[in-house]
Order: structure tokens, then sequence, then C-alpha cells
């Protein structure tokens, strides 16, 4: 069974820093990883979409990669600024499309 | 405006008492998904749906139905619900392969069962 985990649980940076999350999933067979931000109490907003046969994505300061043979992908934020401090998911997809397995996720926090 | 709706956004209810919420998508997406979102278990799909008239149980089904009678719809329904069904819930949906799909969310039904 497909198992998701993200590290750090909980990450306080001081604005400016580029920072690294990282999430890494147990089963390669996987046909997307799907990146998303979520504000307390509110819903999933998706940031950046890896399908299986790609390495990377780019929207803006955020890039995402992925190693499918490692079970692993990286979501670098460049530049961090207030507005970014939410809690950021990653979820996988299964091969069939079917089922999506999601992470804990990363409670990230940039002070002013 | 292309958007998954769910309805009602907040609702308080009694053990027992049947309960349906709704979900809507405008974008013409095959692949419905149900999720509950719980602290310190994160999000956990309930049902989803390939298509109309197909579903099928995720990882946390008992206690729930859902139906696909038509494309768009996709409710999620409790027939006798329990304190321990307490949770923010969230509805997906996405276009299916080969296409690339990426997964849309609701905004979210906090749900209260007393």
């Amino acid at each position: 069974k497909q198992e998701v985990t993200q590290i750090p649980a909980a990450l306080s940076v001081p604005e400016g820093e580029n920072l690294v999350l990282n999430c890494s999933f147990t089963d390669s067979a996987i046909y997307n990883l799907q990146w998303f931000r979520q504000d307390p109490g509110k819903g999933l907003t998706s940031l950046l979409l890896i399908q299986s046969s790609q390495r990377e994505q780019t929207s803006g300061r955020l890039n995402a990669s992925l190693d499918k043979s490692s079970g692993r992908s990286t979501l670098y934020i460049a530049a961090s600024q207030p507005g970014d401090s939410a809690t950021y998911l990653c979820a996988v997809r299964d091969n069939y499309g079917q089922n999506f397995v999601f992470g804990p996720g990363t409670r990230l926090s940039v002070l002013p | 405006e292309a958007q998954v709706t769910q309805n009602p956004r907040y609702l308080i209810t009694v053990t027992g008492k049947k309960l349906t919420v709704t979900c809507s998508q405008n974008m013409n997406h095959e692949y419905m998904s149900w999720y509950r979102q719980d602290p310190g278990l994160g999000l956990r799909q309930i049902y989803y749906s390939m298509n109309v008239e197909v579903t099928d149980k995720g990882d946390v089904p008992e206690g729930y139905k859902v139906s696909r009678k038509e494309k768009r719809n996709f409710p999620l329904i409790l027939e006798s619900p329990s304190p321990n069904q307490t949770s923010l819930y969230f509805c997906a949906s996405s276009p299916t392969p080969p296409r690339s799909y990426e997964q849309y969310f609701g905004p979210g039904t906090r749900l209260t069962v007393t």
C-alpha cells in the first residue's frame, strides 16, 4: 500500500530565505505527483503537477522535482515571503489514475 | 469560472440524522472524489468515481455512500452520522488518463456530529 511522508513536519524561516520541502513515497508506480498549498481552514490550491515521465516543473518562485526511482520529490521555494506561510501537501496518483494518497503536510511559517 | 462547489460549507447535526453533502463541478471532468481531513491523519480518500455510474471505495468508505447519476454531480451521503465522522470534507475532480489530470478541490465542508 502506498505511503507518503513529508519532512519536515513544520518549518520556520526568516523572509527572503530559499527553502526545500521533501516528499517521499514507498511505491514508485505512480502516474503523477501534485503539490498543493492549504491555508488554515481553507481548501487546497494546486501549485505544481509533475507527470511520472517528467523530472521537474517550475512556476514562478516554485520548482518541484521528481525522482520516481528513489520515491522522492522536493519543492523548492525561492526568496520566501510571509505570504508563503501555509501548509504544503504532496499527493501521488497511482498508475491506474484511481487513487490519490496524500502526505501529512509541512507547515511553513515565513517570518517578516 | 472553472470550479468545484460544495454545499453546505458548515453543518452541525445530531447522531443518526441522515445528511447529504453536495458536490458539483463545471469542468466536464470524468473523475470525482471525496476526502476527509483530520488532524494528525491528513487527507484520506473516501470514495471516488471514474465516470457516470462508476464508483469505488477509497481508504475510508465505512459509513458513507455516494452516487454518480450525472457527470457534474457527486453527492456524499451519511445515512446515520456518528461523532467519529466529524471532520473537514473535500470534494475534488479531474480529467482521466491519458489527459494530464491535475486535481481541483472544492472549498470544503466542515461537519460536526453531536
